[in-house]
């Protein structure tokens, strides 16, 4: 079945430190990728995205995610995590022979001040 | 910006109680979806709409029911509350024909059945 994994449920880092989160999915076709972040007590909302063209994407607030495709990866990153980026993070893809979105269980990262 | 209401943040019902769950968005998005939120399971879609009276069921449809009357609102309907079905709700719209991934979420409801 097709899936996606997150392979950190919790991670916790002190304020300038960098971040990576990891994403790895099972679809070998051609995928739309996400990553959605929900802040505490806001809505979900789209952090960045990757439909085609460079594998390196940026998104809000300086985070980015590379694409590679040999690895089935499109893993999260920041170079310097603020304690305004506590929040629980998802990534997802869209095989793009299929309609439906697959979230991935998600990361609660926490950075401590 | 696009705004995805949900009627209730919160509810408590009981077990065996009809509950119904609102969600209205004002981008005139053909699709809308349903989801529940638990800790450590992700996100796991219930049902989905890509147009007025259409729904198909996503990953985890029993024990909902959804309607789809106008193009702007969608509804998730529990027809008889039990106490697995404590969860956050969370409504989400997109735009275009087929799902492009780029969803945009209600607050989310959170239910309690007791």
């Amino acid at each position: 079945a097709q899936s996606v994994s997150q392979h950190n449920h919790h991670v916790i880092l002190s304020e300038a430190a960098s971040l990576e989160l990891g994403c790895n999915y099972s679809y070998g076709g051609t995928v739309n990728l996400f990553w959605y972040v929900q802040y505490p007590g806001q809505h979900l909302q789209l952090l960045l995205k990757y439909f085609s063209g460079d594998p390196l994407v940026k998104g809000i607030k300086g985070f980015e995610a590379e694409f590679i495709k040999s690895k089935f990866s499109f893993n999260l990153r920041k170079p310097s995590v603020q304690w305004s980026d506590t929040a629980e993070y998802f990534c997802a893809v869209i095989p793009n022979r299929d309609d439906k979105i697959i979230f991935g269980k998600g990361t609660r990262l926490h950075i401590l001040p | 910006d696009v705004k995805v209401t949900q009627s209730s943040r919160y509810l408590v019902k009981r077990t065996g109680e009809k509950v119904f769950l609102e969600c209205v968005q004002d981008m005139d998005h053909e699709n809308m979806f349903w989801y529940r939120q638990d800790p450590g399971l992700g996100l796991r879609l219930i049902y989905f709409s890509y147009d007025v009276k259409m729904k198909e069921k996503g990953d985890i449809p029993e024990g909902y029911s959804v309607s789809r009357e106008k193009k702007e609102r969608f509804s998730l309907i529990l027809e008889s509350a039990s106490t697995n079905q404590t969860s956050m709700y969370l409504c989400a719209s997109s735009l275009g024909v087929k799902n492009t991934g780029e969803l945009f979420f209600g607050e989310g409801s959170r239910l309690t059945v007791l």
